[in-house]
């Protein structure tokens, strides 16, 4: 499993554009790089997943360079309702004891007024 | 829409008792998944598994066991609870394993131990 390192808190306001960057040095060649959303008192729910170049959805936009040893998650204009912690998670598909997931710590995104 | 049901929100157990925590999910997916989240320590995998009666240890299993005698239903079993094993408890399942693959969430049991 690629090990990711992203930042542990990061601020902002409402209306601006966040960036949140994941760096994954050892990633493969089968690796897709998946963004999970987590609020509080909540379970993490699934908000975007790429293999390479750019992908939106309504929720954000996800960029990974050529080299995928690294993306960024990208929230457009957010709100007070962002705050939340994002996990990014590097892996390919896995069957049996290769199933699992794991998640790291997170970046803990507090938005202010 | 999937959905991962997790049988209590909040339980209180006292030291030594033997606890439950089910988990149900409707989407006929092969894989599920047992959580624990603390503050400041993101979410840690205990168990998971990927059939029926097939179970895997994560990364702190230890005071834990695991039962999965149907498809839709995973339960974590806390042989004797301790106070450290307060915590947020989250199952998750998904129809393929990986981290590639989305994961559903149930709501979360939060547990004390007294």
């Amino acid at each position: 499993l690629a090990k990711t390192t992203q930042p542990i808190s990061m601020d902002s306001y409402e209306g601006q554009e966040v960036n949140i960057t994941c760096s994954h040095n050892n990633i493969a060649t089968n690796d897709y790089i998946t963004w999970y959303q987590q609020f509080p008192s909540q379970g993490p729910r699934f908000i975007i997943q790429g293999y390479k170049t750019k992908v939106t959805n309504e929720v954000a936009s996800l960029f990974i360079p050529a080299d995928r040893k690294s993306s960024t998650l990208s929230l457009p204009r957010v709100s007070l309702s962002d705050t939340a912690v994002y996990y990014c998670l590097v892996g390919a598909s896995g069957y049996s004891s290769a199933s699992k997931i794991i998640f790291g710590s997170g970046t803990r995104l507090s938005i202010r007024p | 829409d999937v959905k991962v049901t997790q049988s209590s929100r909040y339980l209180v157990k006292r030291t030594g008792e033997k606890v439950f925590l089910e988990c149900v999910q409707d989407m006929d997916h092969e894989n599920m998944f047992w959580y624990r989240q603390d503050p400041g320590l993101g979410l840690r995998l205990i168990y998971f598994s990927y059939d029926v009666k097939m179970k895997e240890k994560g990364d702190i299993p230890e005071g834990y066991s695991v039962s999965r005698e149907k498809k839709e239903r995973f339960s974590l079993i806390l042989e004797s609870a301790s106070t450290n094993q307060t915590s947020m408890y989250l199952c998750a399942s998904s129809l393929m394993g990986g981290a590639s693959t989305e994961a559903f969430f149930g709501q979360g049991t939060r547990l004390t131990v007294v």
